[in-house]
């Protein structure tokens, strides 16, 4: 396990496209995040999975966001009618608990997303 | 709600020099505070968190609930410090999550 790996790294498309990203979390991991940043900004939340469970998505999300986790394994986060303020670097993190104790997050290197 | 703040974007220092990147944070609750680096063309890592008390590459970071501060600390500043810092706070919210909520960052440059 080489830890968390997200696909693909850069992605450059054209107002109005569909995107999808994939996130590949640390297996034993049963809690993913997504989160978003831009320039000169620390991450954002967008939206939290424990196992397969979509438990909580933020405001940020919008309608044409949607985020899924099939089977707890790897997670894909789909942007629709993607608009220029969408480029961003999108992250992806997991982490888990042990008897209560919260360890972190280990992230991804990212998927930088430009929109033109 | 919970917010950091990280009131320095840019910290410069030389080497050798003490160094402390400051972090105050804002939650009603317990919070559990993280310091996180990305170092340059790598991924965001955890640097230390609050409730291991440890020191990592000579860093340390006392939480002061009083201040509700979680300043970030190195008596001699090394060159390979020079990165971006975020301090992160984990407060719960609702069901099981507990998400990290960052502040914007300060980027720590060491010079020779």
């Amino acid at each position: 396990d080489t830890g968390v790996s997200q696909d693909p790294r850069h992605k450059i498309t054209k107002r109005g496209q569909n995107v999808t990203f994939r996130c590949d979390p640390i297996s034993e991991h049963n809690r993913l995040y997504w989160y978003r940043q831009t320039l000169g900004q620390g991450p954002e939340f967008l939206t939290y999975f424990q196992n397969e469970a979509q438990l909580e998505k933020s405001r940020l999300l919008s309608d044409r966001f949607s985020a899924e986790r099939p089977k707890g394994s790897f997670s894909t986060l789909e942007i629709q009618r993607t608009e220029q303020g969408d480029s961003a670097m999108y992250l992806c993190a997991s982490s888990s608990w042990d008897s209560g104790e919260n360890y972190g997050y280990t992230f991804g290197s990212g998927t930088r997303l430009t929109v033109v | 709600a919970q917010r950091v703040t990280q009131p320095e974007k840019l910290l410069s220092v030389f080497k050798g020099a003490p160094v402390e990147l400051k972090c105050n944070y804002s939650y009603s609750g317990s919070p559990e505070l993280f310091w996180y680096v990305q170092y340059s063309r790598q991924r965001l890592q955890l640097l230390l968190r609050h409730i291991s008390r440890e020191s990592i590459k000579g860093f340390t970071a006392d939480l002061n609930k009083g201040e509700t501060s979680f300043h970030l600390k190195k008596p001699f500043a090394q060159e390979e410090d020079s990165a971006m810092y975020y301090c992160a706070l984990s407060g719960y919210s609702g069901g099981s999550n507990y998400k990290l909520t960052f502040g914007k960052g300060t980027l720590l440059t060491v010079n020779p």
